[in-house]
């Protein structure tokens, strides 16, 4: 089975900050990457889709990149409701998700 | 609009069964593939489960494979889990999600409200 891991698992930054996750995949998954937000009790809502597509809707402080094993997302200008935990996932085999990195507004 | 409503959990006792559905509206069912994923009390996301448009492939994260089936009623526009042999650990938020768009590897675009599942003695 293909593992998945992110980092940090959490981190703290001011808005306007620019943040970047990275996520790890064990074994290439070309780019069958995948980004999700959540809030706490919410479900998760998909940033971006195919490493680098951004979904419909999401603003384009948002972007992804990477192929491969190795992904990163970033935002650009952090604003306040972007605290959350962001989630990536594969979807090369089966459709495992990384443990998720926790992002807090200082 | 594009909606996708779990419901089916509540609290049962190690060993028992439950089913759980997800109505969907909004776009045509019969042509996407479907998902559960989990979420444990406090932790990350779990997929459990994906069933092709037409419900000819299915497939399953090991730890659910022989107690979990997933099913879909395409006429109804409703997902199904079916959960025996029900285990502490099985104990999450479920959620069912679309799949972006007719392709099998894309991301999930659209997702339930989540329905609890809590299994206790």
């Amino acid at each position: 089975d293909i593992q998945m891991a992110q980092s940090p698992s959490s981190l703290s930054a001011s808005v306007g900050d620019r943040v970047i996750i990275t996520c790890r995949a064990s074994q290439s998954i070309s780019r069958y990457l995948h980004w999700y937000q959540q809030k706490p009790g919410k479900a998760p809502k998909l940033l971006i889709y195919a490493a680098s597509s951004l979904q419909s809707g999401v603003p384009s402080r948002f972007s992804g990149s990477g192929s491969g094993t190795d992904f990163t997302l970033t935002i650009s200008s952090l604003q306040p409701e972007d605290f959350g935990t962001y989630y990536c996932q594969q979807s090369s085999s089966t459709f495992a998700f990384g443990p998720g990195t926790k992002v807090d507004i200082k | 609009q594009v909606q996708l409503v779990e419901s089916g959990g509540g609290v049962v006792q190690p060993g028992r069964s439950l089913r759980l559905s997800c109505a969907a509206s909004g776009f045509t069912f019969s042509s996407y593939a479907m998902h559960w994923v989990r979420q444990a009390p406090g932790k990350g996301l779990e997929w459990v489960a994906v069933i092709s448009y037409d419900g000819s492939n299915k497939y399953y994260v090991d730890s659910v494979k022989g107690r979990f089936t997933i099913s879909r009623d395409n006429s109804k526009n409703t997902l199904y889990l079916q959960m025996n042999s029900l285990r502490a650990e099985d104990t999450a938020v479920y959620y069912c999600a679309k799949i972006r768009a007719d392709l099998w590897a894309d991301g999930f675009d659209i997702w339930g409200q989540g329905t609890m599942v809590t299994v206790s003695s």
